[in-house]
């Protein structure tokens, strides 16, 4: 166990809709990352918070937004969705201790959420 | 930026064989490199790390190497069991930056 809890773990929708996936860091960790993993593919990723603010982007469409809540818990939002955005996303956390985010430390992931889209 | 490659992209070994999986990255500056094993339905989870300080680092039947001249790290599974099987992602990271993940291999340990 990771220690990084993402609900639901799996969600099926329609094209058009939106939805939210929430990701809860280990106990401490200020750092949260969220990657896309679509099907027999790598972890392409998306945002990453530190402590309540965005500190790094990576290929998130527009039709995704992120959030850190200030009890360090983040939440995802997926809109308007496509088929192709069918797929798991994983959180994952980092940063225990650490006064800025630096990313030295080990990334620890969650069990993801499957979201597949009809 | 940062780019890892990672071959092979499939691998087929019998049990107790070994497994070795390299990776390649661009980044010069880049000092950290783990490995992750993402099993079935699972979040990948870290088995070994290499800092750019050591050449060679070796946990049980797991190993990793790293050239910094070449830019090049590798995973060595040796005596390979049935639970090996899984997809093994590399990743490079500099310091304050970043990981950035190879496209993953696909390790198959046959009975």
């Amino acid at each position: 166990d990771s220690g990084v809890t993402q609900t639901p773990k799996h969600l099926i929708t329609a094209t058009g809709q939106r939805v939210t996936l929430r990701c809860s860091p280990r106990s401490g960790d200020l750092s949260v990352y969220w990657y896309q993993q679509s099907l027999d593919q790598g972890l392409q990723f998306l945002i990453q918070y530190y402590n309540g603010e965005e500190r790094a982007k990576g290929n998130i469409l527009e039709r995704f937004s992120a959030q850190q809540f200030p009890d360090l818990h983040s939440e995802l939002n997926l809109s308007s969705l496509e088929l192709g955005d069918s797929a798991l996303y994983f959180c994952a956390s980092t940063g225990r201790g650490l006064a800025q985010p630096l990313n030295t430390g080990e990334l620890f992931f969650g069990e993801g959420s499957r979201l597949t889209v009809l | 930026g940062e780019n890892v490659e990672q071959h092979p992209s499939t691998l087929s070994v019998q049990e107790g064989d070994s497994a070795v999986i390299k990776c390649t990255y661009s980044d010069s500056a880049s000092n950290y490199f783990p490995w992750y094993k993402q099993e079935l339905g699972k979040g990948p989870q870290l088995i070994i790390d290499i800092r750019s300080n050591v050449g060679e680092k070796k946990d049980q039947r797991i190993a990793v190497t790293l050239n910094k001249t070449a830019k090049h790290f590798s995973l060595h599974i040796t005596e390979t069991q049935p639970e090996d099987s899984a997809v093994y992602f590399c990743a490079a990271r500099a310091y304050g930056q970043n990981f950035v993940f190879g496209p993953g291999t696909r390790l198959s340990v046959l009975p």
